[in-house]
């Protein structure tokens, strides 16, 4: 069946460094792509997404680009703050739409 | 104006006890879902309603019941509450069908059994 599978944390880095987080999915079809925030305490929010192969998902100077020959949807940011500390998550709706799986969350601390 | 909504934010029951947490959208959405987020952040699927029809049931103990009064409701229900069953639970909503659309969470009811 279908699965997304994310790099495991917790990352650590300063503020204004570079951020990478892995996301690779296994899907029939064409699958639409998803990553999701969730600041402490809070509920998870939607990030960005892409629906068809080479889109990229920008949101809040993140990015992602949906990469079908790689099965990858990984998710970057240039400059980091502190205020980007929370957890992401990358998640998959099947091409069926009926279907969601979400990866096991990466937890990122932005320090100073 | 919140999208979707869920109470109590906080719950906090002795092991025994039988406890609804409800959760409403405003996103005219046609379906519900519960999801239970342990201490590690992992998320579970646990309920689906579309329609006021049950689709999905991960293996979830029978004393969790949902109940669904309309497609803008989606409540759950624990009976005989276990200590490991302590964990936060998310109400989400979306429409089925539609890969483009993601879902939305509620903010989350965090669930201490003692």
């Amino acid at each position: 069946g279908d699965s997304v599978t994310q790099m495991e944390g917790p990352v650590t880095l300063s503020e204004e460094a570079f951020l990478t987080i892995n996301c690779t999915y296994t899907a029939t079809g064409y699958p639409s792509l998803f990553w999701y925030v969730q600041y402490p305490g809070e509920g998870l929010q939607l990030l960005l997404k892409a629906t068809k192969a080479d889109d990229k998902g920008s949101n809040k100077g993140f990015e992602a680009t949906y990469r079908k020959e790689t099965t990858s949807f990984h998710l970057e940011k240039g400059s980091v703050q502190v205020s980007d500390s929370a957890v992401y998550f990358c998640a998959l709706r099947d091409a069926s739409g009926n279907q969601f799986y979400f990866g096991t969350g990466t937890s990122l601390t932005v320090i100073p | 104006d919140t999208a979707v909504s869920q109470t109590p934010k906080y719950l906090v029951t002795q092991m025994g006890n039988d406890k609804s947490i409800k959760c409403e959208q405003n996103l005219g959405h046609d379906t519900m879902y519960w999801y239970k987020q342990d201490s590690k952040k992992f998320l579970k699927i646990m309920f689906s309603y579309n329609n006021k029809e049950l689709i999905i049931n991960e293996t979830v103990p029978n004393r969790f019941s949902p109940k669904s009064p309309d497609k803008a409701h989606l409540n759950l229900h624990i009976n005989s509450l276990e200590l490991g069953d302590s964990a936060v639970y998310f109400c989400a909503s979306s429409h089925e069908g539609l890969g483009d659309y993601g879902y939305t969470f509620g903010s989350g009811t965090r669930l201490t059994v003692v």
